[in-house]
């Protein structure tokens, strides 16, 4: 399997343009993860997928970042307007079901608004 | 809310030196706990786990210990190498199933020949 895989690697944009991040979780796996890197708040949990289904996104910063997952292979994180403070490194990870503990993580996104 | 406290670094050693990070958190409950490994440029990929009190994880040559008592989870190395440098996360689980991961902020560790 190729993991889990994300587009596009690097993400420059104007403020106020809207950003789409993809991703594409491993094959049989049950749980999508978006996650956020910031060199001031670390990691953080946006929003998290069950079979399709969005069931936490507490963490989802504001109304401008919205997260779809319209199949099993693909989910997409949308930013609208996008503010130089969405800048960040966003990754995407994948778990098989309830139960299993390892959370697999791609390659991540590293989005630049400028 | 859970939360995990690690060391701050960078932390710098020579290579064949021991390597102690440590790991602290709070919970409610018994989380489990993680180490994660992020190599520059890639994502995270997990180092080792621990799911109850008292269990050790251990992977390539790391190792830690779930300690309930002291809320701790230190990761240890006894010869670290070059290719060991990277950025550590220690992290936890919770919510329903452990699905949702608590990270601590990572630590920096650049080993030199």
């Amino acid at each position: 399997d190729a993991g889990v895989i994300q587009s596009p690697r690097h993400e420059v944009t104007e403020m106020g343009q809207e950003v789409t991040l993809r991703c594409k979780p491993i094959s049989g796996h049950d749980y999508l993860f978006w996650y956020r890197q910031t060199m001031m708040r670390g990691l953080e949990l946006l929003i998290y997928f069950n079979n399709n289904v969005p069931i936490d996104d507490s963490g989802m910063p504001e109304d401008r970042f919205s997260a779809k997952m319209p199949n099993a292979s693909f989910s997409t994180l949308k930013i609208q307007p996008s503010e130089p403070r969405d800048s960040a490194v966003y990754f995407c990870a994948s778990r098989a079901r309830a139960g299993t503990v390892e959370a697999f993580f791609g390659q991540g996104t590293r989005l630049t608004v400028v | 809310g859970n939360s995990v406290t690690q060391m701050e670094g960078p932390v710098t050693l020579s290579e064949e030196a021991f390597l102690t990070i440590n790991c602290t958190y709070t919970a409610t409950g018994y989380p489990s706990l993680f180490w994660y490994v992020q190599y520059p440029g890639e994502g995270l990929q997990l180092l080792l786990k621990a799911t109850k009190a008292d269990d050790k994880g251990s992977n390539k040559g790391f190792e830690a210990t779930y300690r309930k008592e002291t809320t701790s989870f230190h990761l240890e190395k006894g010869s670290v190498q070059v290719s060991d440098s990277a950025v550590y996360f220690c992290a936890l689980s919770e919510g329903e199933y452990g699905n949702k991961l608590v990270f601590g902020a990572g630590t920096i560790l650049r080993v030199k020949s």
